[in-house]
């Protein structure tokens, strides 16, 4: 199958700072990249939908201002968690497809987030 | 999409076949049935998916009931590193609309 890379694996901040997480599609172009978030002992939750170029499409409680959406070419998407608080902490999981993947979904292994 | 029910748990002896029940009575015709994978804290894993037809790959077998009401996800030969939470997801195939929509999924565990 196609290959999402996502980074970093694991990341620790301080309350009040801003997090970044890359999401990369390796081997194909990703028209459409998608960013899920789990809490524990939970389902994945979709938070938004990203086409290249275009402005993410997020899901309702989700605030835009706060989870910043990026997906500047078809291989790369960025996530930026804007001052961050110890309820932002969670498992943020990338996705993406493309017609090259028969728009299978592909993920990413995900990042661990902590506030402290 | 169409909403999928799931057996919350179920186990599995290692070497034998995890048959994996899904039930989405209310799909619609132009709907598939994926399932994924997820072991512990790790992105979910595609598996395989279908529209009517049984299907087969390295990984596992769809079986889909002819009414497509339901469909069963078949790992021949389990072992420990199948142990893991599967999700059947229905959504539509090849457009641009219709995103992963996950359930709570079963939790397999192969036993030794």
């Amino acid at each position: 199958g196609a290959v999402v890379s996502q980074h970093p694996s694991r990341v620790i901040c301080k309350s009040g700072t801003s997090v970044k997480i890359e999401c990369r599609s390796l081997d194909f172009q990703a028209t459409t990249m998608f960013w899920y978030r789990q809490f524990p002992k939970q389902s994945l939750m979709l938070m938004a939908t990203s086409n290249e170029g275009s402005k993410a499409t997020y899901e309702q409680g989700v605030e835009k201002d706060k989870f910043l959406i990026n997906h500047a070419s078809l291989t790369l998407s960025t996530l930026t968690v804007t001052s961050a608080h110890p309820e932002d902490s969670s498992f943020y999981i990338c996705s993406a497809r493309s017609g090259l993947t028969k728009n299978i979904q592909y993920f990413g292994a995900g990042t661990r987030l902590s506030v402290l | 999409d169409a909403k999928t029910t799931q057996p919350t748990s179920m186990d599995c002896a290692e070497g034998r076949a995890a048959n994996l029940p899904c039930n989405h009575s209310t799909i619609s015709g132009n709907e598939y049935v994926y399932w994924y994978r997820q072991i512990h804290s790790q992105g979910p894993q595609y598996i395989i998916h279908g529209l009517k037809n049984n299907e087969t790959n390295e990984m596992a077998s769809l079986i889909i009931t002819e009414d497509r009401k339901s469909s069963t996800l078949i790992l021949p030969h389990a072992t420990l590193r199948d142990t893991a939470v599967y999700y059947c997801i229905v959504r539509l195939f090849g457009g641009s609309q219709g995103n992963l929509i996950f359930g709570k999924g079963t939790k397999l565990s192969v036993k030794p």
